[in-house]
């Protein structure tokens, strides 16, 4: 099993700015993975992040919006830049093995 | 991915049986099934998963159809703790087992009545 460390919980943010969301995981893992789930809606996933190299970005989402930094094997930080409303969702982190193991999610809410 | 189809939400009374359908009529043969569920407020959480054989563990039963087209999630004896939204996955693990990211559908919102 992992343990996920997921902060901010939540946050509120202007217009404009960027926010940078951390994910802690209590083992190594190889992959971690960012998703995002709008308001009432599935989650999507934006992109995977292997330690060593970069990110691997799923179709609508791009290395400017969603930098993601992934230092080590417990690691790795989502940031979503130059936010505007349309980005507030909540966006949780993952470990995948024969089980998935997510964070508790930070919600965002950007005015 | 292979899509998954589920029922948009389901109902079911407190301390009965509870049967979550899936149709995944393109699975291919290295597809396995994943349920996961997520409650108000929280990360989703993996409840089971299987190929072929139904598998039971001590959150639920997966029964999977002979052809594997179909699968139903069974909660034994549903409790309040249990409305949640419950996802249905297909997951490759052909190549990179373990490591193959989970492609989310919309899921089965499932209210317990008291």
């Amino acid at each position: 099993s992992a343990v996920i460390s997921q902060k901010p919980s939540r946050d509120i943010c202007q217009r404009g700015t960027s926010l940078t969301i951390q994910c802690q995981v209590d083992s190594q893992v190889t992959m971690m993975f960012w998703y995002r789930q709008q308001p009432g809606q599935s989650l999507t996933l934006i992109a995977t992040a292997n330690q060593g190299s970069e990110a691997t970005y799923e179709s609508g989402f791009v290395i400017d919006k969603f930098p993601i930094s992934r230092p080590n094997l417990t690691f790795s930080t989502l940031t979503v830049s130059n936010m505007s409303p349309e980005d507030s969702s909540i966006y949780l982190c993952s470990v995948e093995g024969t089980e998935a193991f997510f964070g508790q999610g930070t919600r965002l809410t950007v005015v | 991915d292979a899509k998954t189809t589920q029922p948009n939400s389901m109902e079911s009374n407190e301390e009965e049986p509870v049967h979550l359908p899936c149709n995944h009529s393109t699975i291919s043969g290295t597809d396995y099934i994943h349920w996961y569920r997520q409650l108000p407020s929280q990360g989703p959480e993996y409840v089971i998963h299987g190929l072929t054989s139904n598998v039971n563990n001590r959150m639920a039963s997966l029964a999977i159809a002979e052809d594997r087209k179909s699968s139903t999630l069974i909660l034994h004896r549903a409790t309040l703790r249990d409305a949640a939204v419950y996802y249905c996955i297909l997951r490759d693990e052909s190549t990179n087992f373990g490591n193959e990211k989970l492609t989310f559908g919309t899921g089965t919102r499932l209210t317990i009545i008291p």
